[in-house]
């Protein structure tokens, strides 16, 4: 069974600083991952998706990286914003048996202070 | 393009009354996943539909929740009757690919339904 594990829960920077935040996957079978960013009483809006076969992908100041032998993906967020406080989940997608889905880490609430 | 729309926002019931979300997917779009989201947490599948068959029902508390989606397009996910760790937020995605084709796990999520149970 797949699982997926987020770290840090929480984490609170000053405006500017640059982050990462990581995320560990159990099973390496995967097709690809997604890091969603999830603000309060909304949906999740998908950030970045990164396909097995690849490293990295980037956009704007959002840049992730995939190990698949490891199991580790990491999300880096350069200069960060007030207005990229929100919870972001890890989600990795593979297949559960017969069947291929999504399965989710618990997120970690980043706070940015002005 | 239309977003995933979900109703009601938030619902507020006492234990053992019966509830029911509504779903309407994107246009088009082939799969159809209801989510659970408990506070704290990240959002657990309950239910995948491909069409109008279900693909992926494992983690359906069967004996209180159920799930339809006629002819293929909205959806809608009754709890009868709620118990107090029912309440969550309930997500609806939808998928224009087939699951296990490329591209399928592209999901869109709806803005989702806050239940509480009190």
């Amino acid at each position: 069974k797949q699982e997926v594990t987020q770290i840090p829960a929480a984490l609170s920077v000053p405006e500017g600083e640059n982050l990462v935040l990581n995320c560990s996957f159990t099973d390496s079978a995967i097709y690809n991952l997604q890091w969603f960013r999830q603000d309060p009483g909304k949906g999740l809006t998908s950030l970045l998706l990164i396909q097995s076969s690849q490293r990295e992908q980037t956009s704007g100041r959002l840049n992730a990286s995939l190990d698949k032998s490891s199991g580790r993906s990491t999300l880096y967020i350069a200069a960060s914003q007030p207005g990229d406080s929100a919870t972001y989940l890890c989600a990795v997608y593979g297949s559960g048996g017969s069947n291929y889905k999504l399965t989710f880490g618990k997120g970690t609430l980043l706070t940015v202070n002005p | 393009e239309a977003g995933v729309a979900q109703s009601p926002r938030y619902k507020i019931i006492e234990k053992r009354q019966s509830v029911a979300f509504w779903c309407n997917p994107i246009s088009g779009h082939a799969t159809l996943y209801w989510y659970q989201q408990i506070l704290g947490q990240g959002p657990k599948l309950l239910i995948q539909f491909q069409n109008n068959g279900v693909v992926d029902d494992s983690q359906l508390p069967k004996d209180r929740f159920s799930a339809e989606r006629l002819k293929g397009v909205d959806s809608t996910l009754k709890i009868q009757p709620a118990k107090l760790e029912d309440s969550a937020v309930y997500l609806c995605a939808s998928s224009q690919r087939l699951a296990g084709s490329s591209g399928a796990n592209v999901l869109t999520f709806g803005a989702g339904s806050r239940l509480t149970v009190l």
